[in-house]
């Protein structure tokens, strides 16, 4: 059974940190690997999509990396601003015929202090 | 296209009662996703749409939840005689399936705001 953790479950760092998140996942047979936002009370917003072939993926001043023989991702946040205040989740998509569910983790609170 | 939109967004219920939430994904998308979060945890999955099939179906999905999703658009998630225990946010994503639309991103979920509920 495919089970997703994120650690640590909150981070407060100072604004223009770099910072890096970590999620693992118990079984490497992933199609792919979703990072998403969350803001308080609202829905999830994508980030970066990693496919089970890929190594890693940029958008901006994030950066996800995937090593799926250690079950490992992490998403690398370069000069956090308040505004990168949220919890972050990962997602993994199972390599399994006939489930597209995407499991997820339980996320990590992150506050940017200005 | 304004995104994936859910209603209502909130609703408070007496245990007992049926709720229905409704979800409109992006007009290409083919695939659609329920998930259930409660507060400090991720989301939970429900079930899975490709067009009109429900093709995937969680434990979690007792007999008292169904969800439709009649002509492979919008998707509606019922909960008859409901219990405290399913307060939660309902959430709602769309994907598009490889192939399906060249030039735009597969597999990607977009997420709507979601549905609370709360049951007294």
């Amino acid at each position: 059974k495919q089970e997703v953790t994120q650690i640590p479950a909150a981070l407060s760092v100072p604004e223009g940190e770099n910072l890096v998140l970590n999620c693992s996942f118990t079984d490497s047979a992933i199609y792919n690997l979703q990072w998403f936002r969350q803001d308080p009370g609202k829905g999830l917003t994508s980030l970066l999509l990693i496919q089970s072939s890929q190594r890693e993926q940029t958008s901006g001043r994030l950066n996800a990396s995937l090593d799926k023989s250690s079950g490992r991702s992490t998403l690398y946040i370069a000069a956090s601003q308040p505004g990168d205040s949220a919890t972050y989740l990962c997602a993994v998509r199972p390599l399994r015929t006939g489930t597209y569910k995407y499991i997820f983790g339980t996320g990590t609170r992150l506050k940017v202090l200005a | 296209d304004t995104g994936v939109s859910q209603n209502p967004r909130h609703k408070i219920t007496k245990r007992g009662q049926n709720v229905t939430f409704r979800c409109d994904p992006i007009s290409e998308h083919n695939r659609l996703y329920w998930y259930r979060q409660t507060l400090g945890q991720g989301p939970e999955f429900l079930t899975y749409f490709q067009n009109e099939a429900q093709l995937e179906k969680s434990r979690l999905l007792s007999d008292r939840f169904s969800a439709e999703r009649p002509k492979g658009s919008f998707s509606t998630l019922e909960i008859q005689r409901t219990e405290q225990g399913d307060s939660a946010m309902y959430l709602c994503a769309s994907s598009l399936e490889e192939g399906r639309l060249a030039g735009e991103p597969a597999n990607v979920l977009t997420f709507g705001a979601g549905s609370r509920l709360t049951v007294l």
